[in-house]
């Protein structure tokens, strides 16, 4: 089946410690997203990728990094700058542009303790 | 930068009312997209309006583009309990390269 897949679903980290969140995808789409949700926040966009070896900064890049080393795969790392680190985290892709449909993965929940 | 802001951020109905959710951006958008998130779940894409003024249905739900493409509304006429869940709108940036979304509008249904 083609998706895109987040691991892990629930992920926990002592303060101070770098975690990177896994994103795969297998629909062959150029672009892919990183999203953060927190509650009555929507979706706030981290970092976005057009191509390989490409990406941008969205709304709230502050205390995060990507990379985009293969088509099918975008981690994100949540780095120990990133002061309020706790909130549920949305990986997505498109097929090319982002005037198309968007297919989201599960999500991995990420709570800093 | 751009912004996509919803309205309300919360709506609670009884089974069989009709409910509504606006979105305004603060710029011209090439199209605008509606997604749903059920709780716990994440969001899955429901439709895009491209057009000027252009109206879609989808059984009970009706999506609206305005005339000036900078509001969209999504309608569900006869809510039921499968409704219940928070609905995004999404448009995209300038440079036509990310989604930017709302803040949603959850809505919860009583039986």
């Amino acid at each position: 089946d083609g998706g895109i897949t987040q691991s892990p679903k629930y992920l926990f980290r002592k303060e101070g410690q770098n975690v990177t969140l896994s994103c795969e995808q297998n629909l062959n789409h150029d672009a892919m997203y990183w999203y953060r949700q927190d509650p009555g926040q929507g979706l706030r966009l981290i970092y976005y990728s057009q191509i390989v070896n490409d990406f941008q900064k969205g709304d709230i890049a502050e205390g995060y990094s990507v990379s985009r080393e293969k088509k099918e795969s975008f981690p994100l790392t949540v780095t120990s700058a990133q002061k309020n680190p706790t909130a549920f985290y949305l990986c997505a892709s498109t097929l090319r542009a982002a005037n198309t449909e968007a297919f989201f993965g599960q999500g991995t929940r990420l709570t800093v303790v | 930068g751009q912004q996509v802001m919803q309205i309300p951020q919360y709506q609670h109905v009884q089974e069989g009312e009709d409910f509504t959710t606006y979105c305004n951006s603060s710029t011209t958008l090439s199209n605008i997209q509606w997604y749903k998130q059920r709780p716990g779940g994440h969001p899955v894409f429901l439709i895009q309006l491209v057009k000027s003024g252009e109206v879609k249905k989808q059984k009970r739900l009706t999506f609206q583009f305005g005339e000036a493409k900078k509001n969209s509304s999504l309608h569900i006429t006869a809510t039921q309990t499968t409704d219940v869940g928070t609905y995004f709108c999404a448009g995209t940036n300038q440079a036509g390269t990310a989604l930017i979304f709302g803040k949603g509008t959850t809505l919860s249904v009583s039986s």
